[in-house]
């Protein structure tokens, strides 16, 4: 079945630095790949859609200056986390659907505090 | 716009008992209904969808849910609760927009099973 592979796990930074994280289709193309943070407690909130080849596009709230998403290849996109505050700790989880399949599939998650 | 409720934010229930965990939607046409399992610091894995034909579905781990159109709901039924089964369930509603589905999740019902 399709895998999307999410990276890394865990990730502690310091607050003002930027951090990358990976979601990639292991064996399957997405042209569209999905963002989503989940606060403690909370449910998941689209964050912003990811197209391979343009620009993503963001949910309402979501500031596109501070999370920076590339979608560079149809198995790889990439969410960064500009000049992290402690306030963006949170659960990242991206997900991608395959062509011919009529779910998502989710990537394992990011971990992200900042310190 | 689509919106998800699930009533139950906590759940105990006993190890060999029955499950219902219920969920509504809000949407002006039929969408593409949702339940996904999330274990503790992963992502989600699919238990079951549910798009169009008979309401009743099976997915997997002994789970199934009924559509209901005229309660607009989408309950989660196991007969049986296992230990494993102790997990944040969420229920999430898709629809066509631009080109791909959206998704949006209700905001979890977690389960706990006792001996």
């Amino acid at each position: 079945g399709a895998v999307v592979s999410q990276h890394p796990s865990w990730v502690i930074c310091k607050s003002g630095t930027s951090v990358k994280i990976e979601c990639r289709s292991l064996d399957f193309q997405a042209t569209t790949m999905f963002w989503y943070r989940q606060f403690p407690k909370q449910s998941l909130m689209l964050m912003a859609t990811s197209n391979e080849g343009s620009k993503a596009t963001y949910e309402q709230g979501v500031e596109k200056d501070k999370f920076l998403i590339n979608h560079a290849s149809l198995t790889l996109s990439t969410l960064t986390v500009t000049s992290a505050h402690p306030e963006d700790s949170s659960f990242y989880i991206c997900s991608a659907r395959e062509f011919s399949a009529s779910g998502y599939t989710f990537g394992s998650g990011t971990r992200l505090t900042v310190v | 716009a689509q919106s998800v409720t699930q009533p139950d934010i906590h759940i105990t229930v006993s190890e060999g008992a029955s499950l219902e965990l219920r969920c509504n939607y809000s949407y002006g046409a039929t969408p593409y209904l949702f339940w996904y399992v999330q274990s503790p610091g992963q992502g989600l894995q699919l238990l079951l969808k549910y798009f169009s034909g008979d309401t009743l579905v099976q997915g997997i781990k002994g789970f199934e849910a009924e559509f209901k159109r005229s309660q607009s709901s989408f309950n989660l039924r196991k007969p049986s609760v296992h230990w494993s089964d102790a997990a944040e369930y969420f229920c999430a509603v898709g629809v066509n927009s631009g080109g791909y589905q959206k998704v949006t999740f209700g905001i979890g019902t977690k389960l706990q099973v006792i001996p």
